[in-house]
């Protein structure tokens, strides 16, 4: 099955700056590839997901990469507010359904 | 457009009690997953249901755990005889039909299982 590593656990930021996590991957097959924003107490949600066939995605201030080859995509988030501070989890999956989770990267975002 | 919606949002029980957790999907969404996040680690997949049917349940324990998503009504997950390793918070995700995204899933706000 698929095996997703996430790094780093945590990520502490001064307010401006970027923050980037990286997600590897196990399975060739897997095709999508979702990061999730948690909030205490929230469940997970959707921020930006990126196909197999598209190498980068941007949507403002949120950029996701993605590298089959090496078997790995990571998360840019720039000019990180407050608001940005919660749980990122990155996910791989086929097109189909099963999502496999990374075990999430804490970021704070200090003002 | 509701989200996903799961009730009850906390849920206490003791040892060998049953605890049963539900699943409204968003609108028009017609498949639905289950996932449980033990404290400070992402989420497993359990299982993936469409309207009266399993689809996958290859990440749910073979025993004491079930799903099912009747034609009416919302989606269940049951654990009987719950054990203190059952603690955890569970979520539900909802997806579009095949001929949409089906990939993209929505989650609720989770239920979290508290064993006494």
């Amino acid at each position: 099955g698929e095996n997703v590593e996430q790094h780093p656990s945590t990520l502490s930021v001064q307010e401006g700056d970027s923050a980037v996590i990286k997600c590897t991957y196990s399975d060739s097959a897997s095709n999508y590839f979702p990061w999730y924003k948690q909030e205490l107490g929230k469940g997970p949600q959707l921020i930006i997901d990126i196909r197999s066939n598209v190498g980068e995605k941007k949507d403002q201030r949120i950029a996701v990469t993605l590298n089959k080859t090496a078997k790995h995509f990571s998360l840019h988030i720039t000019e990180t507010q407050p608001e940005d501070s919660a749980v990122y989890f990155c996910a791989a999956g086929p097109n189909d359904y099963k999502l496999s989770f990374g075990a999430g990267t804490t970021v704070t975002v200090r003002a | 457009n509701a989200g996903v919606m799961q009730n009850p949002r906390h849920l206490v029980r003791r040892r060998g009690q049953e605890a049963r957790l539900r699943c409204s999907p968003m609108k028009g969404h017609s498949h639905v997953y289950w996932y449980r996040q033990l404290p400070e680690e992402g989420l497993k997949f359990m299982v993936y249901l469409q309207k009266e049917n399993i689809i996958d349940e290859s990440g749910m324990p073979k025993e004491r755990f079930s799903a099912e998503f009747p034609k009416e009504g919302p989606s269940i997950l049951r654990i009987q005889q719950v054990v203190r390793g059952d603690s955890a918070a569970y979520f539900c995700a909802s997806s579009p039909p095949l001929a949409a995204a089906v990939d993209t899933q929505y989650f609720g706000p989770g239920t979290r299982l508290t064993v006494l």
